[in-house]
């Protein structure tokens, strides 16, 4: 069963670090981009970052830019996203998500909760 | 990039029709037919339902369409059921490694 599972959401103060983790299992990780989806309370899906599947290229919604770093390893099936500088906007329901070859996102996690104080 | 329009809330009774409309613009839905769309319960993952406008995954009911003309692109769902009502977004490539993809509003689709 291919399946993604979040984990590593919590609360932190405005300013602090996060480190977000995403297993995967039931199908070859390697062959696959993946992606950082959030949805902020009472607000839509919104893209936050992904990676491709080899020699890592990455790219980044100018609204994470320079703060959250996404990295995978192939070998453990891991996907994950490192939140530095967060921001109270930055609180949202952050899901993983594979990305088929027809820029769709055909697997998702249950999603992980980060909130940030101010 | 802005996100993309969807109407807040759509209704249909049972055994009905309903679509959901998404417009962009022509650096995204008018541009790409890498238009997709999920659906989502209460705090369950988003569902793919469909891709590059109008491919169903495998699984997903053939009630499920999807179309596009111009900057806009549609969700209909035929023969309504209680089980469809959830959120939906629509999802459009953009080629901008800035926001590669956008996202619309989301629309609640109650049956009544």
């Amino acid at each position: 069963q291919e399946q993604l599972v979040e984990s590593g959401g919590g609360l932190v103060e405005a300013g602090g670090s996060l480190r977000l983790s995403c297993a995967a299992s039931g199908f070859t990780f390697s062959d696959y981009y993946m992606s950082w989806i959030r949805q902020a309370p009472g607000k839509g899906l919104e893209w936050v970052s992904d990676i491709s599947s080899g020699s890592p290229h990455t790219r980044y919604a100018d609204s994470v830019k320079g703060r959250f770093t996404i990295s995978r390893d192939n070998a453990k099936n891991s996907l994950s996203l490192q939140m530095n500088s967060l921001r109270a906007e930055d609180t949202a329901v952050y899901f993983c998500a594979r990305v088929t070859g027809q820029n769709a996102f055909d697997i998702w996690g249950q999603g992980t909760m980060v909130t940030v104080s101010s | 990039q802005s996100a993309l329009t969807q109407p807040a809330s759509v209704s249909g009774s049972p055994g009905q029709s309903i679509t959901i409309s998404c417009t962009g613009t022509s650096s995204d839905v008018g541009r790409y037919n890498s238009v997709s769309w999920y659906q989502r319960h209460p705090g369950k993952a988003p569902k793919l339902m469909i891709y590059e406008v109008s491919n169903r995954p495998s699984g997903v009911s053939n009630r499920f369409s999807g179309s596009k003309s111009g900057n806009t692109a549609s969700l209909t769902i035929s023969g309504l059921q209680a089980e469809d009502e959830a959120d939906y977004y629509c999802s459009s490539y953009t080629g901008s490694s800035n926001l590669l993809y956008v996202f619309g509003s989301g629309t609640k689709v109650t049956v009544l």
